[in-house]
């Protein structure tokens, strides 16, 4: 099972939106509306911001927004502010075969 | 409040074993599926393995599978990651985190939301 594909960097001035992209394939993002999206700061423990496609976790800010079309997932960071500058990783189901697989990953430099 | 504690990460020789441990609070432990991901130093997160709430369901990435072991102790609210055979692709940083869901097991909706700081595995001689 290969990793879903993510840009490499994003980048956006402070209060711009941005949006990451998520592609997989038809054998795990385009069949299931179970696609995450996490926020990795270096160092410290992944943060839950969105899943099941567009749901949000209890006290995540709803600056962060998921959508999906097809076999891709999108990220999208409203009003970019400092502290948004991480790392972004997608996740999805991906079928019988392989429980969860994770995206490239996505640096997000706020600048 | 939620709380993971990872442990138990070291530096082993080729070959070798390890025991990763993770200790968790705040929720009702029994009740949720519980997995380990992992990085490799400048790679992106790789999932590794999940257990269900009571034990009795796993599930391994092709990449571990047959060498590395999950379990848990419910009495203990930990959950451990028995690795074996260690080869230089395995150094990473590992991660414990939660199934979100309470249902017991864990399956396509299962999503973590909550995870720990990790313990890093060096495989090196």
């Amino acid at each position: 099972q290969s990793a879903l594909t993510q840009p490499a960097s994003v980048s956006g001035s402070p209060g711009e939106s941005i949006t990451i992209s998520c592609t997989g394939t038809s054998s795990d993002v385009g069949p299931y509306n179970l696609v995450s999206w996490y926020q990795h700061h270096p160092g410290k423990a992944p943060k839950l911001i969105i899943y099941e496609v567009a749901k949000w976790p209890s006290g995540v800010s709803t600056r962060f927004s998921g959508s999906k079309s097809g076999n891709t997932a999108s990220l999208t960071i409203f009003g970019l502010q400092p502290e948004d500058e991480a790392d972004y990783y997608c996740s999805s189901y991906a079928g019988s075969k392989t429980f969860r697989v994770f995206g490239t990953g996505t640096t997000v430099t706020v600048l | 409040e939620v709380n993971l504690l990872e442990s138990g990460g070291d530096l082993v020789q080729p070959g070798g074993s390890l025991r990763v441990s993770c200790a968790a609070s705040g929720f009702t432990f029994s009740l949720h599926a519980m997995t380990w991901v992992r990085q490799a130093p400048g790679k992106g997160l790789e999932w590794v393995s999940v257990i269900s709430g009571r034990g009795d369901n796993t599930d391994y990435a092709d990449s571990v599978k047959g060498r590395f072991a999950i379990s848990r102790d419910n009495s203990k609210n930990m959950v451990y990651l028995q690795m074996t055979s260690l080869t230089a692709d395995d150094t990473a940083i590992y991660y414990c985190g939660k199934d979100l869901y309470g249902s017991g097991n864990f399956g396509p909706r299962s999503t973590f939301d909550f995870w720990g700081q990790g313990t890093l595995v060096s495989v090196s001689s």
